[in-house]
């Protein structure tokens, strides 16, 4: 039973080729986030949505975009992909931003930018 | 601000071995504390977390963590090593405000046969 959902798995774009990534989740949380994990590293959080609330990190560059139409899904853009932007993507949910709720994680998009 | 260190990049044991995974905090309030896995080209996994209450936690697949406010550490223990258990492991950090969720740098675990 998949709880968070991530599309698709691998993608594959041009220097500068807009990309969209998708999450979507069945768990009805109300905060979902996006982080971005280069090899060999730690997740970095991008920005995170707490309802319809947006909380962008304040290093996330503006290359990164977010949107989330509704309680269920979550989009990643990259306007224009550079060579460093390759990463996996991962999108990670939980009920709330207590310190105390745990954040599901979906299973990651792997970007590579060419 | 929150930050975590996780004491050696690569970690080595024996199958059947003690693990022993180093993880050290620092938090200018009290912090909850939660330890993750992630299989390769897979999501992060919850393992455990501590959330101020007992403070020797139990969590999936016999791993465990004792929260020691003294030493600022939260250092994660199995008993005994299965292959299985082969993976990247995470230390993480929030305080008990919800902000600021800080990941360790993590540390690979080899389980030799």
């Amino acid at each position: 039973d998949a709880m968070v959902i991530q599309n698709p798995r691998y993608q594959v774009t041009q220097f500068g080729k807009p990309v969209t990534l998708s999450c979507s989740q069945t768990l009805n949380h109300n905060v979902m986030y996006w982080y971005q994990q280069k090899s060999s590293q730690a997740p970095k959080l991008l920005f995170h949505y707490y309802d319809k609330d947006f909380n962008n990190e304040a290093d996330t560059p503006d290359n990164f975009q977010s949107r989330r139409p509704n309680t269920s899904f979550c989009f990643l853009d990259i306007r224009s992909p550079g060579l460093g932007d390759a990463a996996m993507y991962l999108c990670a949910t939980s009920r709330d931003r207590a310190g105390t709720d745990t954040q599901y994680f979906g299973p990651g998009t792997r970007l590579t930018v060419l | 601000a929150q930050s975590v260190t996780q004491l050696g990049s690569h970690v080595s044991v024996s199958e059947g071995a003690l693990v022993l995974l180093r993880c050290n905090y620092s938090s200018s309030v009290p912090p909850y504390l939660f330890w993750y896995v992630q299989y390769p080209n897979q999501g992060l996994q919850l393992l455990l977390k501590y959330t101020s209450a007992a403070t020797l936690v139990k969590g999936i697949n016999g791993f465990e963590a004792e929260f020691k406010k003294s030493e600022t550490s939260f250092h994660l223990t199995k008993p005994s090593a299965h292959m299985s258990d082969a993976a990247e492991y995470f230390c993480a950090v929030i305080n008990n405000y919800g902000q600021n969720f800080v990941f360790g740098p993590g540390t690979r675990l080899s389980v030799l046969p």
